[in-house]
């Protein structure tokens, strides 16, 4: 199956730091998606952008995809405890199955 | 939205044995999806199950290993054959929601001993 990578796989901020995961395909995608896992919890739908250099804002969350369609990124400006997990990317396979990006795993430190 | 329930939540099983996994939803949908996600690991699929048909299965997972049932539109099961150490995950049912986004039951947690 297709497969996205995302850098870092770890990152350890203090509270009320901004924080940063990337997103990126060798291939060029028609959407993406990013979801996000608490610790013990199962993955949570956040957004979907579709557009070439899309932006959507969710509060503090921002998500941009790549003009090339190739690489997308999700920034938390000023993370709060509440932001503790494992965020990740997907992507639509050909059979409209979904597949998952390596994760980024999020520690917020207070 | 969709509500997912799977159950178990969680088994440990001995080695050599099977386990039947199910996944309900509460309203119709077309596709349903299994996963797999060994710790601190990202989600892999296992297979996508279409009602009235077949499975379609990744490449490096078999039928003969993770048979899926899906007699309706409501309903599927995963079953983890012959189980080893190695099958020990989380196994997650999901379902695609409006043709966005994935929904996800709260997994089943395996430990093979």
């Amino acid at each position: 199956g297709q497969q996205v990578m995302q850098i870092p796989q770890y990152q350890h901020v203090q509270e009320g730091e901004d924080f940063t995961t990337y997103c990126n395909s060798s291939t060029t995608l028609s959407n993406i998606q990013w979801y996000k896992q608490r610790p013990g919890g199962h993955p949570v739908f956040l957004i979907q952008l579709v557009k070439s250099g899309e932006v959507k804002k969710q509060k503090r969350l921002t998500f941009q995809f790549g003009e090339a369609k190739k690489n997308s990124s999700l920034h938390i400006t000023a993370t709060q405890t509440t932001d503790v997990g494992t965020y990740f990317c997907a992507l639509r396979g050909p059979g409209n199955q979904f597949y998952f990006g390596t994760g980024t795993s999020l520690t917020v430190i207070p | 939205s969709a509500v997912i329930s799977q159950k178990p939540s969680r088994d440990i099983c001995q080695r050599g044995t099977s386990l039947t996994i199910q996944c309900q939803v509460d309203s119709q949908v077309t596709m349903m999806f299994w996963y797999r996600q060994q710790p601190g690991q990202s989600l892999t699929l296992i297979a996508t199950a279409n009602q009235g048909s077949e499975a379609t299965y990744e490449s490096g997972f078999v039928i003969d290993k993770f048979p899926i049932s899906r007699p309706n539109l409501t309903f599927s099961t995963l079953t983890v054959s012959n189980m080893s150490p190695e099958d020990s995950s989380i196994y997650l049912c999901s379902v695609d929601w409006g043709a966005t986004e994935a929904f996800f039951g709260q997994g089943t947690r395996l430990t093979v001993v």
